[in-house]
């Protein structure tokens, strides 16, 4: 049972646009959400968090919004940039739990020059 | 300061054989979780180690199984290996469990079984 859903694969965009990946999830016990960005051949990188407690987090041009009533998360990208082409995968943990994280199966982002 | 290092990066191993995958974590870093990515399951928990002992599996078979050591050098072995064994295998290590901000991938092993 996947708990944490990426339901679309992939997403291509304009460079300048706004890129928008979305995340759902169905543990009620996450409290802690991730992004992590993967480029072919490398690691995952961490991208920005999110606590449960908040329902926004902001770092440059990266948003991450939570709404925790719809198990829902979702990446704001403004404006994209052609290297923000990559995957994206969102992350759910625990911290009272398990404290594993639990992906989601990732987005390829293209944003097109 | 180094990054994390796995090793080898590249494996074509033949159905039933077993496998060893490395990985050295970021010096001072204690735990060290691994991770198998597929193309249809993203990336899937395999397990995670804190200071040589597992505190978490994932839902995997008994064929995989790993270690630690007492220098936070983590081995996973992979035994009678099938086809659909083949995925990249990711390492990450952070100081310690369960802080996801704080942890950082290797490059990951790739594993293919012919």
């Amino acid at each position: 049972d996947q708990q944490v859903k990426q339901n679309s694969p992939s997403l291509s965009v304009q460079e300048g646009r706004i890129s928008i990946l979305n995340c759902d999830y169905t543990n009620s016990m996450f409290d802690y959400f991730l992004w992590y960005k993967k480029y072919p051949a490398e690691g995952p990188t961490f991208l920005i968090s999110i606590s449960s407690i908040k329902d926004k987090n902001e770092d440059g041009r990266f948003t991450v919004f939570l709404n925790k009533s719809a198990k829902h998360l979702s990446l704001h990208i403004v404006p994209s940039q052609p290297g923000d082409s990559a995957v994206y995968f969102c992350a759910a943990l625990s911290q009272g739990g398990s404290e594993k994280l639990v992906f989601g199966k990732g987005t390829k982002l293209t944003v097109n020059p | 300061k180094a990054g994390v290092t796995q090793t080898p990066r590249y494996l074509i191993k033949t159905r039933g054989q077993q496998v060893t995958l490395s990985c050295s974590p970021i010096s001072g870093h204690r735990s060290v979780s691994w991770y198998q990515q597929t193309p249809g399951q993203g990336l899937q928990f395999l397990f995670e180690y804190f200071s040589e002992t597992q505190r978490n599996k994932g839902n995997f078979p008994g064929r995989f199984s790993g270690r630690q050591f007492s220098n936070s050098r983590s081995e996973m072995n992979v035994s009678t290996l099938e086809l659909g064994d083949s995925a990249l295998y990711l390492c990450a290590s952070s100081e310690v469990p369960g802080i996801g901000t704080e942890a950082f991938f290797g490059q990951g092993t790739r594993l293919t079984v012919v």
